[in-house]
């Protein structure tokens, strides 16, 4: 069975330091990959998507960039973090391209 | 105007009691429509998905989709305080390829 898995749980960053976030999947191959965030009491906003190795797509111009170095991890990273970069981010995987599964999560707060 | 768009609750409803859910969507040409559990700071559970006007029924879960009046509904039978959580619902968007999410639905049921 298929399992993903993302880390840190939790970080707490000040504003204005680098940012890495990593995803990575067991179990299927080439998936489709999504980093979402969540602000608190909000919906989740999809912000990059990839289909494949070095394939970045991106959904939100903002301070982050993403990564896909192997076929089943993803990254996403900032060189500077804003206090809007808070929020609760999910990665996901797929294999059908509409029907997605979601890792633990990652809850970022800057300070 | 929301792409998809739900009540914020919350929703009470006694234990043993049916939960109606209900989400509408601008787009019409979305075929998916997919129903997820979110526990208070776990990330998001897929539930139900549903392609096909009519309803999709599973164990406790009934999603219902009526493509005509664009509205998407997941009932829960016999109600658990276990299915307090909030409940989003998302819409795959053909043209931007991408799951578009509600803001979801707090449900709380109490024993």
């Amino acid at each position: 069975s298929q399992t993903i898995h993302q880390w840190p749980a939790t970080l707490v960053q000040p504003v204005g330091s680098p940012l890495s976030l990593e995803c990575t999947v067991e179990g299927t191959s080439n998936p489709n990959l999504y980093w979402y965030r969540q602000a608190a009491g909000r919906g989740l906003q999809l912000l990059f998507y990839s289909v494949g190795i070095g394939q970045i797509s991106s959904e939100v111009p903002q301070n982050l960039s993403a990564s896909r170095p192997q076929d089943r991890q993803f990254i996403l990273s900032s060189k500077k973090l804003l206090l809007s970069d808070s929020g609760f981010y999910l990665c996901a995987w797929s294999v059908l391209v509409d029907t997605q599964y979601f890792g633990p999560g990652t809850r970022l707060t800057v300070l | 105007q929301k792409e998809v768009e739900q009540n914020s609750g919350p929703l009470s409803v006694p234990e043993g009691a049916i939960a109606s859910l209900n989400c509408t969507y601008s787009d019409r040409g979305s075929q998916s429509f997919f129903w997820y559990r979110q526990y208070s700071g776990k990330s998001p559970e897929l539930i139900m998905s549903i392609y096909s006007n009519g309803d999709k029924e599973d164990g406790r879960f009934t999603a219902q989709l009526n493509k005509a009046s664009q509205y998407v509904s997941l009932l829960i039978r016999d109600s658990q305080p276990s299915d307090s959580a909030t409940y989003l619902c998302a819409g795959f968007q053909e043209y931007g390829n991408k799951l578009v999410f509600g803001a979801g639905t707090i449900l709380r049921v109490k024993s």
